[in-house]
């Protein structure tokens, strides 16, 4: 079984519908992330959590809220999806300080 | 904040060639540089990393060297074999600031040709 898991792995929606992509892990870190991926830009950061009480943006939160539900678990959430949302979303945990991330394998989403 | 830059965006290389990626990072201050590999369907997955106190570490095939008065770091993989082809990407912080401020650069698409 994967360490980090992501719920759904492909999803196709429609504009201004709410979405919640789901991530669990089991390596026990508390820091957890939520990343995007679009072609030719690389990886970038909507919201992070160091802890089940500590969330923080990244650099592109604008359209998106989380929730850490437990240590293992960390839901990305787009209240009303929009066609420019279309993208890989990629969750993450690492250790303290500047490491290894463990991503899991991607949520597709598409907003049509 | 920190700005990467990776170089060439596409590489296509012979099996058993050499494969090089080079990036640049504008914050001389980030210390911590990690390659991640992601291979198609997946997610990245960290390959090497390297701290600013030293300027070259190496794990079998791949090596990464470290220059910090260019601000340049490259990645280098020896002898490609067609499980290397994966879109690469270079990354730059300063560690005292952990990941959240981790700076990605854009990807390379490395592909190896039997």
């Amino acid at each position: 079984d994967a360490d980090v898991t992501q719920t759904p792995r492909n999803r196709i929606t429609k504009t201004g519908k709410r979405i919640m992509l789901e991530c669990s892990q089991t390596k026990g870190h508390d820091r957890m992330y939520w990343y995007r991926q679009d072609p030719g830009l690389g990886l970038r950061l909507i919201y992070y959590s160091f802890d089940v009480k500590d969330i923080n943006k990244g650099e592109i939160s604008d359209g998106y809220s989380v929730s850490r539900q437990a240590q293992a678990k960390f839901s990305l959430s787009l209240e009303s999806a929009i066609p420019n949302q279309t993208a890989l979303y990629f969750c993450a945990t690492s250790e303290e300080g500047a490491g290894e991330l463990f991503f899991g394998e991607g949520s597709r989403l598409t907003v049509l | 904040g920190e700005n990467v830059e990776q170089h060439p965006s596409t590489l296509s290389v012979q099996e058993g060639d050499s494969a090089v990626i080079k990036c640049t990072y504008s914050d001389s201050a980030s210390n911590y540089f990690p390659w991640y590999k992601q291979e198609l369907g997946k997610g990245p997955q960290l390959i090497i990393d390297i701290r600013s106190n030293v300027g070259e570490k190496k794990d079998q095939r791949i090596a990464v060297t470290l220059n910090k008065t260019a601000k340049h770091f490259s990645l280098h993989i020896t002898e490609t074999q067609p499980e290397d082809s994966a879109v690469y990407f270079c990354a730059a912080t300063r560690a005292l600031y952990g990941n959240n401020r981790l700076a990605f650069g854009k990807g390379n698409q490395v592909v190896v040709i039997p």
